[in-house]
């Protein structure tokens, strides 16, 4: 399709192994962004790319988080040594224009469901 | 306190109601205003940008309320498929969103 797609859509992690979730933007967009949202809540900033370089990654909770996007299209998001709070679902968002261009509009993925057991 | 606080919920009306949600938000710095709906188990998707002019499409009317700090949606004449989680946004600067933790809706027949 021609929405953000996202990979795992599920994953089950034991406590302690890493994970790596897999982001496809939508194609050209410039901008794209995670979040992560815990049941119940709101979704989080985590960070945020425009092409390849990551502008603001101040939403990420520890240091065990990176994130990537190396060309400036597909995009990784790397959790090491998952912890049971890491549990939630991860969205990957873009958008066409940088994020400076006020009223643009990002496109969710449906996410990566991440339990941490 | 979170930056962007939303009423408590859940909201459940029946069908043909009106029903409002209100949103604050913190920082005086807040530049642009949107809802989103998210279904069970689905993304947030867009429902309308706030202006502060006030803004409408179909059932469904924004306001922006800058100098105290709050955002409105009113949802006439509501649907069963009206029901959802309600989510307010607020950028302080465009692109980066910070969100309510939502509002659930639910229309009973």
């Amino acid at each position: 399709g021609a929405g953000v797609s996202q990979s795992p859509r599920y994953k089950v992690a034991k406590r302690g192994q890493d994970v790596a979730l897999r982001c496809d933007p939508i194609s050209g967009h410039v901008s794209l962004f995670w979040y992560q949202q815990a049941l119940g809540q709101g979704p989080e900033f985590l960070t945020y790319f425009q092409n390849e370089a990551q502008l603001d990654k101040s939403g990420l909770p520890s240091d065990r988080f990176f994130a990537e996007r190396p060309e400036g299209s597909v995009s990784t998001l790397k959790i090491q040594r998952t912890q049971q709070e890491d549990s939630a679902v991860y969205l990957c968002a873009s958008s066409l224009a940088p994020s400076y261009l006020s009223g643009n509009t990002i496109y969710f993925g449906e996410g990566s469901w991440l339990t941490v057991v | 306190r979170k930056e962007v606080e939303q009423d408590p919920g859940p909201f459940n009306v029946p069908e043909g109601a009106t029903v409002a949600f209100n949103c604050t938000y913190s920082n005086s710095a807040s530049q642009s205003f949107f809802w989103y709906r998210q279904d069970c188990r689905k993304e947030p998707k867009l429902l309308m940008s706030v202006y502060s002019s006030g803004n409408e499409d179909g059932r469904f009317t924004a306001q922006l309320n800058r100098a105290s700090q709050y955002i409105s949606l009113l949802i006439r004449d509501s649907k069963l498929s009206d029901s959802a989680t309600y989510l307010c946004a607020v950028n302080k600067r465009a692109g980066k969103s910070t969100f309510g933790d939502g509002t659930t809706l639910t229309v009973k027949p």
